[in-house]
């Protein structure tokens, strides 16, 4: 079974600055999907970003990059220029890519604070 | 182009009553998804509905919980006999078609059994 693991259960960083978010995964499949998800205050889920497994390059959106180490089972988030929008908890997630297994797999969470 | 819709998105609920949550997708997407996030923890999948047929229900708890998704309106989570641990926040789901690669999540229902 897959398993994903965030090591960080809370994070903080100063407003402006860079923060890397940590995240491991297990599984015996060659292609997946991994997610990074923010859960602000309202407790929506809003998708931050995607990688395919297949895809080499890492993903990038505006402020937010991954650095995906397929070998090693790494999925880290990369907030740059930090704001205080971003404070929220960021939850790694992980999907099959093939057969019927349509469902995402979570880990627990790191909450990120942004401080002034 | 709505979203994901889900209500109530407050429930409050005695031991032993019966909880119904909604769940409306977005408009074209026939796949529903359920999820449970317990305090502090991430979500974890429940069940996984097409129109009118459950696909995986292994996440699903053996007894007091069903999902349905008719042909016609939203799909249903039912918790009957409701306990203080059944008190989570549920969140819904919904994709094109299987294996999109992205579901879109509804802002959840907080059910609160007292």
């Amino acid at each position: 079974a897959q398993t994903v693991t965030q090591s960080q259960p809370e994070m903080s960083v100063q407003e402006a600055e860079t923060v890397t978010l940590s995240c491991t995964y297990d599984t015996s499949e060659s292609d997946y999907y991994l997610f990074w998800y923010k859960q602000p205050p309202s407790r929506q889920m809003i998708l931050v970003i995607r990688q395919e497994a297949y895809k080499q390059q890492n993903a990038t959106e505006n402020r937010f990059s991954v650095n995906f180490q397929k070998a090693a089972k790494s999925f880290s988030l990369k907030i740059s220029d930090s704001q205080l929008g971003d404070a929220a908890m960021y939850f790694c997630a992980y999907r099959s890519a093939g057969g019927r297994d349509d469902k995402i797999i979570f880990g627990k969470g790191t909450r990120l604070h942004i401080l002034p | 182009n709505a979203g994901v819709m889900q209500n109530p998105r407050h429930l409050v609920r005695r031991r032993g009553q019966e909880a119904r949550l909604r769940c409306s997708p977005m408009k074209g997407h026939s796949h529903v998804y359920w999820y449970r996030q317990l305090p502090e923890e991430g979500l974890k999948f429940m069940v996984y509905l097409q129109k009118e047929n459950i696909i995986d229900e292994s996440g699903m708890p053996k007894e007091r919980f069903s999902a349905e998704f008719p042909k016609e309106g939203p799909s249903i989570l039912r918790i009957q006999q409701v306990v203080r641990g059944d008190s989570a926040a549920y969140f819904c789901a919904s994709s094109p078609r299987l294996l999109q690669e992205t579901q879109y999540f509804g802002p959840g229902t907080r059910l609160l059994v007292l």
